[in-house]
């Protein structure tokens, strides 16, 4: 069976301070991986999107930059941290996005 | 317009009454249509997934698709208070819209709680 890995659950990081979130997928082959954001008492905000090794798609202009290293990896990074960028982190995959997504547990950024 | 609408809530009905969450859409020509339960401080979670006009059972709930109206619809049987929860309605619009197989548009969600 298929799984998705996201860590770390909870990351409390100064503000102009590096970010990096890893989300790793298990148990299936060339997957669409996703990064959304998702701020208190807001809905699911699309940030990247792959399609394959390499291919990152950016959704909105911003602070973060996602990379796709290996097949079944995706990473959320930034190179300075804004107050803004607190929020929940959510990484998905899908094979076919006709069925639908399955989110990894999350990460929660807070940003001091 | 916005692309996926909901009420945002909060939704409240007594333990054991039935629930109807709503959803509207903006693009006719949308492929596939899906509920997700997200509980505080968890990720969503893909409870109910329609593609066809019409009805979709699977236990307590029940996804509703009316295409013409772009409307689609969850109904929870015999609320529970662990069923208290966000719910998000979600849209595929198909290839062309973001990728090759098209990306998932998510509603801000519904808030449900069910009282004992």
């Amino acid at each position: 069976s298929q799984t998705i890995h996201q860590w770390p659950a909870t990351l409390v990081q100064p503000v102009g301070s590096p970010l990096s979130l890893e989300c790793t997928v298990e148990g299936t082959s060339n997957p669409n991986l996703y990064w959304y954001r998702q701020a208190a008492g807001r809905g699911l905000q699309l940030l990247f999107y792959s399609v394959g090794i390499g291919q990152i798609s950016s959704e909105v202009p911003q602070n973060l930059s996602a990379s796709r290293p290996q097949d079944r990896q995706f990473i959320l990074s930034s190179k300075k941290l804004l107050l803004s960028d607190s929020g929940f982190y959510l990484c998905a995959w899908t094979r076919v996005a006709y069925y639908g997504y399955t989110f990894g547990s999350g990460t929660r950024l807070t940003v001091v | 317009q916005k692309e996926v609408e909901q009420n945002s809530g909060p939704l409240s009905v007594p333990e054991g009454a039935i629930a109807s969450l709503n959803c509207t859409y903006s693009d006719r020509g949308s492929q596939s249509f899906f509920w997700y339960r997200q509980y505080s401080g968890k990720s969503p979670e893909l409870i109910m997934f329609i593609y066809s006009n019409g009805d979709k059972e699977d236990g307590r709930f029940t996804a509703q698709l009316n295409k013409a109206s772009q409307y689609v619809s969850l109904l929870i049987r015999d609320s529970q208070p662990s069923d208290s929860a966000t719910y998000l309605c979600a849209v595929n619009k198909g290839p062309g819209y973001g990728g090759s197989q098209g990306n998932l548009i998510f509603g801000k969600g519904t808030k449900l709680s069910v009282k004992p």
